[in-house]
């Protein structure tokens, strides 16, 4: 089993749509949760992080559920410039991350 | 601006060539940087962490010897692709933590060997 698990999509949804993302990781010891945002051949790019409470950045709704070990993102609105692969990232101590396989997202007008 | 600056963004070489990648923190200094690989459609797998002034720590399955790591100062971090094969053509890329901030990632580098 992977360490961090998502659906490697992709997610073809028109403009203005709602979209949700899942993750879903296995070890209960980590520490810290993230998005990232990664457009084709670059690096990746911090979008947030991920508090138990849940926490929002505009269009983007984070939410983790540690007892489920369950990590969402959720995009409203949707913009052709959101078309990326997000990946779900967990931070363990020393600052290592796994990173899941990433889901890609295609928006279409 | 870049936090971290990795260069160069992209080499091409024959089978056979060593390829050296530099990953350098700009303005602070990093006792810890990280390299990743990543291929085609998958995600970034780690390589190794990268220590300043020890050896690196290399995660299971990547050669020690096949990826030098170099993390002679605080700013600097070298990995190098030795006798590089067209398996090892993937996209490499390094980063560093900036406290209090979380990592920051170099602009990658993709080798491609012929």
């Amino acid at each position: 089993r992977k360490e961090v698990e998502q659906d490697p999509g992709p997610f073809n949804v028109p403009e203005g749509a709602t979209v949700a993302f899942n993750c879903t990781y296995s070890n209960s010891a980590s520490q810290s949760f993230f998005w990232y945002r990664q457009d084709c051949r670059k690096e990746p790019k911090l979008l947030m992080s991920v508090y138990s409470s849940g926490n929002e950045d505009g269009r983007f709704t984070a939410q983790l559920n540690r007892a489920s070990q369950y990590i969402s993102l959720l995009i409203r609105d949707s913009k052709l410039s959101d078309s990326a692969t997000y990946l779900c990232v967990v931070g363990n101590a020393g600052n290592m991350l796994t990173f899941g396989g990433g889901t890609r997202l295609m928006v279409k007008p | 601006g870049a936090v971290v600056s990795q260069h160069p963004s992209r080499v091409i070489c024959k089978s056979g060539t060593s390829v050296k990648i530099e990953c350098r923190s700009l303005d602070f200094q990093a006792t810890t940087m990280f390299w990743y690989r990543q291929f085609p459609k998958q995600s970034l797998m780690l390589m190794a962490t990268s220590n300043e002034g020890s050896k690196a720590t290399y995660e299971q399955g990547v050669e020690k010897d096949k990826f030098l790591i170099n993390h002679a100062s605080l700013t600097l971090s070298t990995l190098t692709v030795t006798s590089a094969h067209p398996e090892d053509s993937s996209f490499y890329i390094c980063s560093a933590n900036r406290e209090p901030e979380k990592l920051f990632f170099g602009s990658g580098t993709q080798l491609s060997v012929l």
